[in-house]
């Protein structure tokens, strides 16, 4: 079983839609919790960062953890095309080490 | 903001050769980085956790003597993979944590492509 796990994809959505994401983990000692978005051939980048669990939001962003269940998730509002790229979900202990799930492509069809 | 570099971006060689790769933090001091390599349609994973000024710490199942880490400076980290063979083609990407950060947020860099032949 790997660590973290993450729904495969790929997901294609109409403009304006909502995209939901989810990861399940399966280890209990994970605090952080993190989402990045991954352009075609570029590095990760940060969008979401959360300790515990929890909703948090930013903008069209919203990341919820449920550390009871192990489960997080990423939703984006209003989705643009601009938003089409790979979903990478991340979790740390404490001492910065990352472990990702496999990312979602997600695509939003203008 | 926080940006990291890598260079080069993309690279082409004959399998037997060595090749570095560097990552650099262009704005900030970086306590620790990170190597990670990626296949396509796969997640990081991480290789090694680097930091300034002592030994590399690597992931099990990653050869040290095949990919060789140095931290020389808060601002620069280089790996180089050794007799590079074909099977070490992969996406690599590097990540630095800020020297003043409280949390656990990294930044990456855009990765390097390898590509043996």
């Amino acid at each position: 079983q790997k660590e973290v796990e993450q729904d495969p994809g790929p997901l294609s959505v109409p403009e304006g839609a909502i995209v939901s994401l989810n990861c399940t983990y399966s280890n209990s000692a994970f605090q952080y919790f993190m989402w990045y978005r991954q352009y075609s051939r570029k590095g990760p980048e940060l969008l979401m960062y959360t300790y515990s669990s929890g909703n948090k939001e930013d903008g069209r962003f919203t990341a919820q953890v449920d550390k009871s269940s192990k489960y997080i998730s990423l939703f984006i509002r209003d989705s643009q095309p601009s938003d089409s790229a790979t979903y990478l979900c991340a979790m740390s202990f404490n001492d910065y080490k990352l472990s990702f799930g496999a990312g979602t492509t997600v695509t939003v069809r203008a | 903001g926080a940006v990291v570099s890598q260079h080069p971006s993309r690279v082409i060689c004959k399998s037997g050769t060595s090749v570095k790769i560097e990552c650099r933090s262009l704005d900030f001091q970086a306590t620790t980085m990170f190597w990670y390599r990626q296949f396509p349609k796969q997640s990081l994973m991480l290789m090694a956790t680097s930091n300034e000024g002592s030994k590399a710490t690597y992931e099990q199942g990653v050869e040290k003597d095949k990919f060789l880490i140095n931290h020389a400076s808060l601002t620069l980290s280089t790996l180089t993979v050794t007799s590079a063979h074909p099977e070490d083609s992969s996406f690599y990407i590097c990540s630095a944590t800020r020297r003043t950060s409280g949390g656990r947020d990294q930044f990456f860099g855009p990765g390097t492509r390898l590509t043996v032949l």
